[in-house]
Order: structure tokens, then sequence, then C-alpha cells
């Protein structure tokens, strides 16, 4: 089926432990990008990424990084994770044309670090 | 840098009522998009409703109404007879319009959670 997909779906990690989310999608979308939800915060922007070799920071990106090798994968990593990245993270992509054409989204990640 | 402000944390309405929920921003663009999403405790984003700035006319899908005030940089979303399924948090998200970098990003609210009574 064609979409987003993120793993893993539910992840604990302990304070300085290090991991990589997994996001991919099979509609060939130029623009990726990774949010990350918090209890009254809404989602906020994290990195972003408009094609393969090409990234850029979001209102977030302390404490993450992201590469993007492929069209299809745009992985975010924790080096050392710390309580405070505790959220739900979002992968979403798009095609970058202009128009209101909907984002789709992965089905998030939640992480716990303890 | 652009604002989305929703100032309803949590609302509650009576089946097949109708719920107005707000939302209201700040920009300095003159062409953009505005969003309503709907998150179910699924967790899933859902796309509700779109509307393009630069349209005087209020979008509408089905149910689900916006009010767009493009002056008063208000965007409003109207669910006429609310349904037990429309229970989830609902986020307003604006996205400048063009072909840049800056164009494709979305900008959230807060969200608002929105629970339908029996």
């Amino acid at each position: 089926n064609a979409g987003v997909t993120q793993t893993p779906k539910f992840q604990v990690l302990k304070t300085g432990q290090s991991m990589t989310l997994q996001c991919a999608q099979d509609m060939n979308h130029e623009y990726m990008s990774w949010y990350r939800q918090d209890p009254g915060m809404g989602l906020r922007l994290i990195h972003y990424s408009v094609g393969a070799g090409i990234t850029d920071q979001g209102e977030v990106p302390n404490g993450y990084n992201v590469s993007r090798s492929t069209t299809e994968d745009f992985p975010l990593r924790l080096l050392s994770a710390a309580p405070s990245q505790t959220s739900v993270y979002f992968c979403a992509s798009r095609y970058m044309i202009d128009g209101g054409d909907p984002y789709t989204f992965g089905s998030g990640t939640r992480l716990t670090v303890v | 840098a652009q604002t989305v402000t929703q100032s309803q944390p949590e609302m509650s309405v009576q089946e097949a009522e109708t719920v107005t929920l707000s939302c209201t921003y700040d920009t300095s663009e003159n062409n953009y998009y505005l969003f309503w999403y709907k998150q179910p405790p699924s967790r899933q984003m859902i796309l509700v409703i779109r509307q393009e700035a630069y349209k005087q006319q209020n979008a509408t899908e089905n149910r689900f109404s916006v009010n767009f005030q493009k002056a008063a940089k208000s965007f409003s979303l109207k669910i006429s007879d609310s349904q037990l399924g429309d229970t989830a948090m609902y986020f307003c998200a604006f996205m400048k319009r063009g072909s840049g970098a800056g164009s494709y990003q979305l900008t959230f609210g807060k969200g608002t959670k929105l629970s339908v009574i029996p």
C-alpha cells in the first residue's frame, strides 16, 4: 500500500542511548519532514528535506540528526536520548508543487526516554 | 514566521448538535493555505478540510465547513450533526503558498480536544 511507513511504533529508551526512527515513503515525494507532538504543544517541525542529499532544520532541531541518501528514506537519529525527547514523532511527505495538496503522514512513533 | 492559535483546549458537544472550533493565525504572507486536521485516538493525522487564502468562498466538506475571515486572520471549523466518530483532537495548520522550501512547512496550532457526547 502506498504511504508513509514509520518504524518502530513504540520505543522505550534509557537516557543516553541512541536510536534511529525510520521513515520510508513509496510515492516519490520530494519533500519529507519530521514533527514531534507533545501534549498542549501541537506538532512542531524538527527537520525537513527537499530531496536526496538536502536537509535543513525546523523549529526544534536540537538533539536530532537527519540524512536523506535516497528519495524514499528519511531517518531521524537521536544520538544521546534525553527525557525531554519523550514524545510522539510523525514523519510526513508531499510533492513539491505549488498547491494545497495534502501531506501524507505516517502513523507515528511513541518514544519514551526514562 | 507564522503563528497559529487555537484558544479552546477542550470542547464538548452533544451528538447531532453543531460545534465551532476557533483558529486565528498571524502572518505577513498574502498567499497561503489553511487546514484543519483531525487526530482520533488511533493517532492518525487526517485532513478534514483546506482553504486557499486567495479564494473568498468558504470551503465545505460534507458536515464540515469553515468560516474564513482573511482580514481578521480567522479560520474556524464548524461541524454539523456531530457524530461520535468526530471525537478527536483537531489541529489548525498554516502553509505558505509558493515553490521555495519554506513553502511546504506546516505550522500547527496546539489543538482542540473535541468530545462528542451521546
